[in-house]
């Protein structure tokens, strides 16, 4: 089974617009975590929230985490397009360190 | 966070070549960790390595095809042996630090095996 799915797969909006993108897993976890990468290059750490948390802000970032429906949601608000990029949800199981990384969605924000 | 760096940037190889990549982090840390992401795909660990001991390699991934170096705390080396098209991927490294629960990462080796 695969941990870390995530919705959509890709995703276009307009700059200021809201985008909001979700993530779903199978196992228990000690924490989530939310990465960006441009164009193939090396991955940026956004945010982690633990799994007694429920939701998490960082700048124009929120994250929710329902451990009950094992899912997450990244809200990137009013975006620009330097946010154009692919975003990746990683779960950190309660198993150990190893991070198990969703599919991406790809976020284009037009300008 | 950390900074790490890895070399080369990109490479094109021959297939049944082998090629080393290096990741070098500024700092010392347990863990480090290489991870691949074929092209247009999520990241899968490859493998875990510890200093001082053998990597630990996730289902799929064997030590003949990625052998994995950890001569100190803060470096790591991780060959792609025998490469064929297939191998073509980006590949990352990855160190915990601080507070143990966020991984960094390096900027990638893209690799192109003809």
């Amino acid at each position: 089974s695969q941990q870390g799915e995530e919705d959509p797969q890709a995703l276009s909006i307009q700059e200021g617009e809201n985008a909001t993108m979700n993530c779903s897993y199978k196992t228990s976890i000690n924490n989530l975590q939310w990465y960006r990468q441009n164009s193939g290059r090396g991955l940026v750490h956004l945010i982690l929230i633990r799994s007694n948390e429920r939701e998490k802000h960082s700048g124009r970032l929120r994250v929710t985490l329902d451990t009950s429906k094992k899912s997450s949601s990244l809200l990137i608000t009013a975006s620009r397009a330097a946010d154009t990029a692919s975003y990746f949800c990683a779960t950190e199981e309660t198993s150990g360190s190893r991070l198990t990384f969703g599919e991406g969605t790809q976020l284009t924000v037009n300008p | 966070s950390a900074v790490i760096s890895q070399k080369p940037s990109r490479d094109i190889c021959q297939r049944g070549t082998s090629l080393t990549i290096q990741c070098q982090v500024d700092s010392q840390v347990t863990m480090m960790f290489w991870y691949r992401q074929q092209p247009g795909q999520s990241l899968t660990l490859i493998a875990t390595a510890n200093q001082g001991s053998e990597a630990t390699y996730e289902s799929g991934f064997v030590i003949d095809k990625f052998p994995i170096s950890r001569p100190n705390l803060t470096f790591s080396t991780l060959t792609v042996s025998n490469m064929s098209p297939e191998d073509s991927s980006i590949y990352l490294c990855s160190v915990e630090r601080g507070d143990r629960e966020t991984q960094y990462f390096g900027p990638g080796t893209r690799l192109l095996v003809l």
